[in-house]
C-alpha cells in the first residue's frame, strides 16, 4: 500500500539555522511523482516541488533543496539559513496508484524563532 | 480568477443542520478536487471532478456528503445532517492537467 511518513511532528530552530524535513514513502508504482507543500498559518497549501522518480538529481531553488534517494525511499527537504517566514507546516505527498489522488504525510510543523 | 476561491472561509453550524461549501476553481482548470483536513485524520481525499466525466467519489466518508460541479466550473460540497466529527478544514484544489494542483485557503467548518 502507498504510505507517506513524516516522522518529525514539530521542529523548532533559531533563524539562520539550516533545517531538514524528512519524508519516507512506500509505493508499489515503478514510476511516480513526489510532492512537497507548505501550509502557512493562512491555511492555503502552497506547492513547492514535484519530482519524478526517474530523476534522482538533487534540486535547489534558492534556500530550498531536495534530496531524493530512491534506494531509501526518501525525499528530504532542506531549508538553508531559515527565516521566520519559513514557519509553517510542511507536507510530503505521493499519488495513489499513479492516479490524481494524493496521499499526504502527517506534516511537520516548523517553527523558526527570531 | 487568479487563484482557487473558497467560501465561506469559516462556518459554524449546529449539529444536524445541512451546510454547503463553495469552490471557484482557477479559470480553465478542468480538474477539481476536494480534500478534508482534520486533526485526527490529516489530509484526506474526498472527491475528484474531471471535465464531463463521472466524478470519483471514492473518498466521501458517508452518504451525508455529496458534491456537484456545475458547468465544469464552480463546485459545491454539501454535508447533510452535520455531525461533530465533520468539523474540519475543507480544501478545494484545481488543476489544468493531472497533478499540478493549486489549493484554495479552505473552509473551516465547526459543528457545535
Amino acid at each position: 500500500a502507498q504510505k507517506v511518513t513524516q516522522a518529525q511532528t514539530e521542529i523548532s530552530v533559531v533563524e539562520k539555522e539550516d533545517v531538514t524535513l524528512d519524508c519516507v514513502y512506500e509505493t508499489r508504482d515503478t514510476t511516480y511523482y513526489l510532492f512537497w507543500y507548505k501550509q502557512p498559518p493562512s491555511g492555503e497549501l502552497v506547492f513547492l516541488i514535484r519530482r519524478n522518480s526517474f530523476d534522482e538529481q538533487n534540486e535547489i531553488s534558492g534556500r530550498y533543496s531536495w534530496n531524493f534517494q530512491k534506494s531509501t525511499s526518501s525525499f528530504n527537504f532542506t531549508i538553508t539559513a531559515s527565516q521566520v517566514v519559513d514557519s509553517a507546516v510542511y507536507f510530503c505527498a505521493l499519488p495513489v496508484d499513479s492516479s490524481y489522488k494524493l496521499i499526504f504525510g502527517s506534516g511537520t510543523r516548523l517553527l523558526v524563532r527570531p | 480568477g487568479a487563484g482557487v476561491s473558497q467560501s465561506p472561509s469559516n462556518k459554524v453550524t449546529e449539529k444536524g443542520k445541512d451546510v454547503e461549501l463553495r469552490c471557484d476553481p482557477i479559470s480553465g482548470h478542468t480538474a477539481l478536487y476536494w480534500y478534508r483536513q482534520s486533526l485526527g485524520q490529516g489530509l484526506e481525499f474526498l472527491i475528484y471532478f474531471q471535465g464531463n466525466s463521472a466524478p470519483d467519489k471514492s473518498g466521501l466518508p458517508s452518504d451525508r456528503f455529496s458534491a456537484e460541479r456545475t458547468g465544469g466550473s464552480v463546485s459545491t460540497l454539501t454535508i447533510q445532517r452535520t455531525q461533530q466529527e465533520d468539523s474540519a478544514v475543507y480544501l478545494c484544489a484545481s488543476s489544468h492537467s493531472g497533478l499540478g494542483y493549486t489549493f484554495g485557503s479552505g473552509t473551516r467548518l465547526t459543528v457545535v
